[in-house]
């Protein structure tokens, strides 16, 4: 079974703050890809990162960085510097080699609040 | 850039009616998606289609059917909308399995 936990339904931090969101996942599959999207109040979810489970190296972007722990099945996600443009519902995902078809399981997301 | 384009944002329907939310990306995308989103539940799948005149179930596909004539285009229909109904639907397109995923913006559709 495919299942992923974003344990936080909502965080607030003040403009500058560092915040990280928690993702936790299970799988039986060896080969899986996790995925970080980011969806603004208009609706439209934006693609963040994918990663794949034979590549455990931290990725990091301008602000955003993600930790992958496969020893704890976690992929956080960390704003550097939060602003208030990063208030948005953040989803994780996760497609195992499992998944019919290359579909995605979603994580019920973050609703993260940045003030100013 | 991808384009997945949904027809509407805003959708006000009666209950009983029959809907057609309609999705077309622009990207020659083999595998489309229709999710669900309600507060508190996340994204839902409802239905995907790995190519033309082709669909699989997802986790929620009570009430809902859809069609795939062309490549580009996924329909949603609702044969008989009611008031449970009401939520955010997003379509999606990726270009294989396993590949990323490109959403569209959305419709909000409310069942009255």
């Amino acid at each position: 079974a495919q299942k992923v936990t974003q344990a936080q339904t909502e965080i607030s931090v003040v403009e500058k703050e560092d915040v990280t969101l928690d993702c936790v996942y299970e799988t039986r599959d060896t080969t899986y890809y996790l995925f970080w999207y980011k969806q603004p109040p208009s609706g439209e979810l934006v693609f963040l990162i994918r990663r794949n489970s034979f590549d455990e190296q931290n990725e990091i972007s301008g602000r955003y960085s993600w930790n992958f722990q496969k020893s704890t099945s976690s992929f956080n996600f960390t704003i550097t510097a939060s602003q208030v443009v990063d208030s948005a519902v953040y989803f994780c995902a996760l497609r195992s080699r499992g998944s019919t078809l290359g579909r995605l399981y979603f994580g019920r997301g973050t609703q993260l609040t940045v003030w100013p | 850039d991808v384009k997945v384009t949904q027809s509407s944002r805003y959708l006000v329907k009666r209950t009983g009616e029959k809907v057609f939310l309609e999705c077309v990306q622009d990207m020659d995308h083999e595998n489309m998606f229709w999710y669900r989103q309600d507060p508190g539940l996340g994204l839902r799948l409802i239905y995907f289609s790995y190519d033309v005149k082709m669909k699989e179930k997802g986790d929620i596909p009570e009430g809902y059917s859809v069609s795939r004539e062309k490549k580009e285009r996924f329909s949603l229909i609702l044969e008989s909308a009611s008031t449970n109904q009401t939520s955010m639907y997003l379509c999606a397109s990726s270009r294989d399995r396993g590949n990323i995923q490109y959403f569209g913006a959305g419709t909000r559709l409310s069942v009255l």
